[in-house]
């Protein structure tokens, strides 16, 4: 079956530095894959998409790159900032549907 | 960027009663919007794709009866969950497709989510 991973352990850093966060799938093979941003008590804000034909993508702090063969994509926040705490949602085109398919979300924390 | 609201952003009921929830495209319209279900500390779950004019569409292992769901028009879906329980407390989230130069594309608009909470 389809699935998605991301780490579900808070990822806590330091303001300033740059956070990764991993979003790895199996059993798919996606035109697209998407994150968002979770606010508690929110609904998902969209971020970035990047397509199975692009490497990277970047949005001012944000880049994310998209490695089809290890079925996996990478986010990075650059310069990181408090207001940058959230929860990051990976989000893939569910195979053969107009739909999406949402990772648990990785939970981030930058301290000042 | 459009909005989507969700009208109440919560509520409170007792066993058994329904409960209606609002999903609204604020600036364009959405002739398809989704609705998910999120449990604490889970991915969001989509439970049915909702068509204006037409049938809902739910996903496997959710029952139709039991989630209403009416999109009577280009910018409101509602979702209607009948005869509701303990284990129907979630959070219920809508999104709409965005459209761009008048296609779709492949990204989604949020509502900001209604917490139900059946006592």
């Amino acid at each position: 079956s389809q699935k998605i991973e991301q780490n579900s352990e808070a990822l806590n850093i330091q303001e300033g530095k740059t956070a990764t966060l991993t979003c790895n799938y199996t059993n798919y093979s996606p035109a697209y894959l998407q994150w968002y941003r979770q606010d508690p008590g929110r609904g998902p804000v969209f971020l970035l998409l990047i397509r199975e034909n692009e490497k990277e993508k970047r949005k001012e702090r944000l880049k994310v790159t998209f490695d089809t063969t290890l079925k996996q994509s990478l986010f990075h926040i650059t310069a990181s900032q408090p207001a940058d705490s959230a929860t990051y949602l990976c989000a893939l085109e569910r195979s053969g549907y107009s739909t999406l398919t949402f990772g648990k979300g990785t939970m981030l924390l930058v301290s000042p | 960027g459009a909005v989507v609201s969700q009208h109440p952003s919560w509520v409170i009921c007792k066993s058994g009663t329904s409960v209606k929830i609002e999903c609204r495209s604020l600036d364009f319209q959405a002739t398809t919007m989704f609705w998910y279900r999120q449990f604490p500390k889970q991915s969001l779950m989509l439970m049915a794709t909702s068509n204006e004019g037409s049938k809902a569409t739910y996903e496997q292992g959710v029952e139709k009866d039991k989630f209403l769901i009416n999109h009577a028009s280009l910018t409101l879906s509602t979702l209607t969950v009948t005869s509701a329980h303990p284990e129907d407390s979630s959070f219920y989230i809508c999104s709409a497709p965005s459209i761009v130069s008048g296609s779709w594309t492949d990204t989604q608009y949020f509502g900001p989510g209604t917490r139900l909470t059946v006592l």
